[in-house]
């Protein structure tokens, strides 16, 4: 069975610009969570999405957005990047939203670096 | 305000014996724990979860630990093997997950032959 994939494995920004990191959750999983590993920091949660909605965002400003279509896979999009925006993106997903037991499995992460 | 602590940045295990990694948490509505392995550049591994009715779950040779009245939660790995070198980080969830997980800021695990 796949496991969550992300892509890209690497992205170059420059500040001010957008970027966009994708994930693909595991087959059948319709929870998607983003995640974010800045130097120094522990995971932050980002997001969650579920059945095509946004359920819950951490203490992030606005300018961290995303979407997850119909296939359950998920766009995560920075706008107006800064240079504390550099960090590992990580994509989770998890079978279904509320299940009390459901654990989240992480993909290998989007390294974004903006200079 | 961290939640989730993990004091020991890293922690040296000599192959064969048990590694002992230390977690504690301040929030009372956490009732789902998790340890993740991570290697570098990969993302984080799912290892072994408790919920907060229990106070021990074991899996081969990973056992965690709950203590709820100190709010404190152990992995233990017996024997330690070279694999096992990794950042190992606890984790910890309310309820359905709505927040998503709190993570700790991870355990360096070094094992040395």
């Amino acid at each position: 069975e796949a496991g969550v994939t992300q892509s890209p494995t690497h992205l170059i920004k420059t500040r001010g610009q957008q970027a966009t990191l994708r994930c693909s959750p595991i087959s059948g999983h319709t929870s998607v969570y983003w995640y974010q590993q800045a130097l120094g920091l522990g995971l932050q949660f980002l997001l969650w999405y579920d059945e095509g909605e946004e359920r819950n965002r951490g203490n992030f400003p606005p300018r961290f957005s995303g979407r997850q279509f119909p296939n359950y896979s998920s766009e995560l999009n920075v706008n107006a990047l800064e240079l504390e925006d550099s960090a590992l993106y990580l994509c989770a997903s998890s079978p279904r939203a509320g299940g009390r037991s459901d654990t989240q499995y992480f993909g290998p992460g989007t390294r974004l670096t903006v200079l | 305000d961290q939640q989730v602590k993990q004091n020991s940045p890293s922690l040296s295990v000599q192959e064969g014996r048990i590694s002992i990694l230390n977690c504690d948490y301040t929030n009372s509505m956490f009732d789902y724990f998790l340890w993740y392995k991570k290697y570098p550049a990969e993302g984080p591994t799912f290892l072994i979860s408790i919920s907060s009715i229990k106070d021990k779950n074991e899996d081969g040779r990973f056992t965690v630990f709950l203590n709820k009245s100190a709010k404190h939660l152990s992995l233990h790995i017996v024997p330690s093997q070279p694999g096992d070198s990794a950042v190992y980080f606890c984790a910890a969830r309310v309820g359905g997950g709505a927040d998503g997980l709190t993570f700790g800021k991870g355990t360096h695990l070094i094992i040395q032959p």
